[in-house]
Formats: structure tokens, C-alpha cells, sequence
């Protein structure tokens, strides 16, 4: 039972590339999100997957656009990388009504635009 | 726009002493409050979630929430320098999105 995996670790990309991060998730849970972490900013939803087939803006979505392939997998995806996409990206599931009522949170991709 | 604040920091304790950690909201109609602990260069890990206004006790750690002040703290008793972390307050404001939204966190120093 892995919990939330991400691929890459980590990723350096020039300015214009564009790439996919990938998550997934083995607790059959229905909801799965995407954050990015900047210092001094907090954690700051991108877009969310409130269940199979479903896929929202959360508050800093430009630049970004997201696929929920099935039930375990989300991936994010940069079209055109910028330097401003700089951060720690994140990615968490949840089972609404569970009970534990918490997000559970991959060990994250730290990703440098140059 | 759906904000929750919190002290920076770092806030320095020493050893065996009570850390106390503070957050506040801007949602009134918000019904769900969490804690999360990160450590450096780690993902966040839940310690604390609180729905009430109150205390909640968990080992050394207890979580207050002031609904009507719009204020919720963790306190955290015989700090030992493994609490050496930041801290993440979270709030679930209402709807059915379940979304979270996270404070800027506060970076915690134990000094053995």
C-alpha cells in the first residue's frame, strides 16, 4: 500500500517545454487534487478531481491543465513552461465521508523552469 | 476571497516548553479545521483535525477552535526538538467541494 506516488522527484526544464507530472493513488479514493508550494505562499490548489470523470479550477489554474485518467490517476499537466511555475508541486487524494477526514499528500515534484 | 492567516514566524521554544500556534479565517460559515505538520523538504502529514468549538487533546498536542472569533490554535505541550517543523493551519470553508484551503504556515523552532 503505497498511498500517493508522484513522478518525477524532481525536474529542471527550460523556458517553453512542456512536461506531465504524474500522481496516482492505491486507497480507492474518489477525490484528487493538485497544489503547488512556493516559500512564503502556502499550499494553493491548481485544479481538483472531486470524483472519476469531474475536473475543477482551483485558485491559481492558468498555465496548467489536468487529466483524471481513471479512479487512481491524476497528472497535471505544463503545456509552456515560464519561470514563474518555479515551486513544489503536490498532489493529494481523499475519500469524502471517511473516517479520517483528511487530505493524504504524495512526497511531491520539485520542478525549476530555467 | 477565502483566506486563512498565520504568523510566519520562525517561533522559537525551548525544549519541554509549550509551543503555541495561531490561525485565523475569514469564512464564518466554514465547519472543518485542520493541522498539518511539515517537515523540510517533505510532504504534509495531518496531526490534528477539529469541528467544534473547543478543546481537542491528542498526546501532547491540543487544538482549540473560537468559532465565533473566527480562530483556531494548536498547542503543543513538552515541545521536543522533533516538533521542529512548519506547521500548516487548513480550513475545508463551506460547500461541497471538500477543498481545502491552507495558511502560509508557521515554521517552528525547538532549541534543545
Amino acid at each position: 500500500n503505497a498511498g500517493v506516488t508522484q513522478t518525477p522527484k524532481f525536474q529542471v526544464l527550460k523556458t517553453g517545454q512542456s512536461m506531465t507530472l504524474q500522481c496516482a493513488q492505491d486507497m480507492n479514493h474518489n477525490s484528487m487534487y493538485w497544489y503547488r508550494q512556493d516559500p512564503g505562499m502556502g499550499l494553493r490548489l491548481i485544479y481538483y478531481s472531486a470524483s472519476e470523470g469531474t475536473t475543477d479550477k482551483g485558485e491559481v489554474p492558468n498555465g496548467y491543465n489536468v487529466s483524471r485518467l481513471n479512479k487512481r490517476e491524476f497528472s497535471l499537466r505544463l503545456e509552456s513552461a515560464a519561470p514563474s511555475q518555479t515551486s513544489v508541486y503536490f498532489c493529494a487524494s481523499y475519500e469524502p465521508g471517511a473516517s479520517t477526514d483528511t487530505q493524504y499528500f504524495g512526497p511531491g515534484t520539485r520542478l525549476t523552469v530555467l | 476571497q477565502k483566506e486563512v492567516e498565520q504568523n510566519s514566524g520562525p517561533l522559537s521554544v525551548p525544549e519541554g516548553a509549550i509551543a503555541s500556534l495561531n490561525c485565523t479565517y475569514s469564512d464564518r460559515g466554514s465547519q472543518s479545521f485542520f493541522w498539518y505538520r511539515q517537515y523540510s523538504g517533505k510532504s504534509p502529514e495531518l496531526i490534528m483535525s477539529i469541528y467544534s468549538n473547543g478543546d481537542k487533546e491528542d498526546g501532547r498536542f491540543t487544538a482549540q477552535l473560537n468559532k465565533a472569533s473566527q480562530y483556531v490554535s494548536l498547542l503543543i505541550r513538552d515541545s521536543q526538538p522533533s516538533d521542529s517543523a512548519t506547521y500548516l493551519c487548513a480550513v475545508k470553508f463551506g460547500g461541497a467541494t471538500n477543498k481545502l484551503i491552507f495558511g502560509t504556515g508557521t515554521l517552528l523552532a525547538v532549541q534543545p
